[in-house]
């Protein structure tokens, strides 16, 4: 059973479209994240959720828009696609390593296969 | 300044070397530190996590370096299955981002 996965691994689009990364977790995590691979392979993070709730939203343009419909699911979606939105996305889970009981295994993030993006 | 800076490389060595490198952090309220692993076009997954003491794993080995703001990998009697980006990674205390540099590439050779 895949512990992240996401849809779909490639998403080619045009300019201007509205599109969806869909990302589940089936490893009981209590926070998602999204983040962002370029072509220099640096990897940011954009959003991230803990237990459904937003946590982390970086510098992103309001074009992206996360949803958790449970602590299970965060889908990104992305309005009016641009030529530089090009990259890989990851979804990624980890435990809840805030919590005081939190040992250094709730720490590893683990992520979804990536969807690349190409937007023409 | 990047919160994460790295060597991108590439390291080329031959089956059986060593190789290392380091990986330098700007925030010193940085708690916890990893090494995470990326084969080229598939997702990054752990390596191991880096502790105070220094820490190995079989034929690799982190260190920390808090004064210095560094942590450092060093993979003994590199296998061709070694050949990958190895992405340093940190978090500070009390926050759930887990910040990652842009990653070092060693390539084994035969």
């Amino acid at each position: 059973d895949t512990a992240v996965s996401q849809t779909p691994k490639y998403l080619v689009t045009q300019m201007g479209n509205d599109k969806s990364i869909k990302c589940e977790q089936n490893l009981g995590h209590d926070t998602m994240y999204w983040y962002k691979q370029d072509s220099k392979k640096f990897l940011k993070i954009m959003f991230s959720y803990n237990n459904k709730e937003l946590i982390i939203n970086e510098t992103v343009p309001n074009r992206f828009s996360p949803k958790s419909p449970d602590k299970a699911h965060l889908n990104l979606h992305i309005n009016s696609l641009e030529l530089g939105d090009s990259a890989v996305y990851f979804c990624a889970s980890s435990q809840d390593f805030l919590k005081p009981s939190s040992t250094g295994a709730d720490t590893e993030a683990f992520f979804g296969q990536g969807t690349r993006l190409t937007v023409v | 300044r990047k919160e994460v800076e790295q060597d991108p490389g590439p390291f080329n060595v031959p089956e059986g070397a060593t190789v290392a490198f380091n990986c330098t952090y700007s925030n010193s309220a940085s708690q916890s530190f990893f090494w995470y692993r990326q084969d080229c076009r598939k997702e990054p997954k752990l390596l191991m996590s880096v502790y105070s003491s220094g820490n190995e794993d079989g034929r690799f080995t982190a260190q920390l370096n808090r004064a210095s703001q560094y942590i450092s990998l060093l993979i003994r009697d590199s296998k061709l299955s070694d050949s990958a980006t190895y992405l340093c990674v940190v978090r500070r205390s009390n926050d759930y981002k887990l910040s990652f540099g842009a990653g070092t590439t060693v390539t084994v050779r035969a």
